[in-house]
């Protein structure tokens, strides 16, 4: 069984600088990894996947992640936060695109003038 | 750019009383579903749809729960007699279907309805 480990709740930065939202996995077959945003009152938009390609995938909004099979982690990063980013991000998992998505719990970012 | 919306926004109702959210997929879609975040929780997986069926559903999808594609477009979850516990934020989804293993591609999601019992 899949699972996602989001490892802060919260994280605050400057606007400006970098952002690391870190994100641990545990699946038993080769996965589908997914950065999900939701901002206040929108839906859930999807930022980026990684379905077994590149292991460096570049998602919306300057964001992109790396899948290091390894560490078992996806964690994702932004060179320079922006204020339009503060938002929650979810970290999803999905046993090789076919199950149904298991969701973490979620990070709360904030940018800070 | 073609999306998934979901109807009402926000719907109050009594204990007991049954609700239907609404949801329309984008159009060349054939995968749907419907997730629900209870405030402070995770986004958990209800149910998924294909080919006029349910194809999966977790535990939380019991006897009260149902799902319906009653025309081409809209794709429905019932509430038969809500629980004060079924509040929550409820999401729909749906993702394209590809290739001869019909694998299914990323989800898309709505907005979501925020449902609260009372």
């Amino acid at each position: 069984a899949q699972s996602v480990t989001q490892l802060d709740s919260h994280v605050s930065v400057s606007e400006g600088t970098p952002v690391l939202l870190r994100c641990n996995y545990s699946s038993s077959y080769s996965p589908s990894l997914f950065w999900y945003v939701q901002h206040p009152n929108k839906g859930l938009q999807l930022l980026l996947k990684y379905t077994s390609a590149a292991t460096l995938v570049k998602g919306i909004n300057g964001f992109e992640a790396e899948f290091k099979k390894s560490e078992t982690s996806f964690h994702l990063t932004k060179p320079s936060a922006h204020m339009s980013d503060a938002a929650e991000y979810f970290c999803v998992v999905s046993d090789q695109g076919n199950t149904p998505l298991v969701f973490g719990k979620g990070t709360r970012l904030s940018v800070i003038a | 750019e073609p999306e998934v919306t979901q109807t009402p926004s926000h719907q109050v109702t009594q204990m007991g009383q049954e609700v239907i959210l609404r949801c329309v997929p984008i159009s060349n879609h054939l995968y749907f579903y419907w997730y629900r975040q209870i405030l402070g929780q995770k986004v958990e997986f209800l149910v998924s749809f294909y080919n006029n069926e349910i194809s999966e559903k977790s535990e939380i999808f019991d006897d009260q729960f149902s799902v319906e594609r009653p025309d081409g477009s809209n794709f429905t979850l019932k509430i038969r007699s809500t629980k004060l516990e079924d509040s929550a934020m409820y999401f729909c989804a749906s993702s394209e279907v590809r290739g001869v293993g019909a694998t299914k591609t990323e989800a898309f999601f709505g907005q979501g309805t925020r449902l609260t019992v009372v």
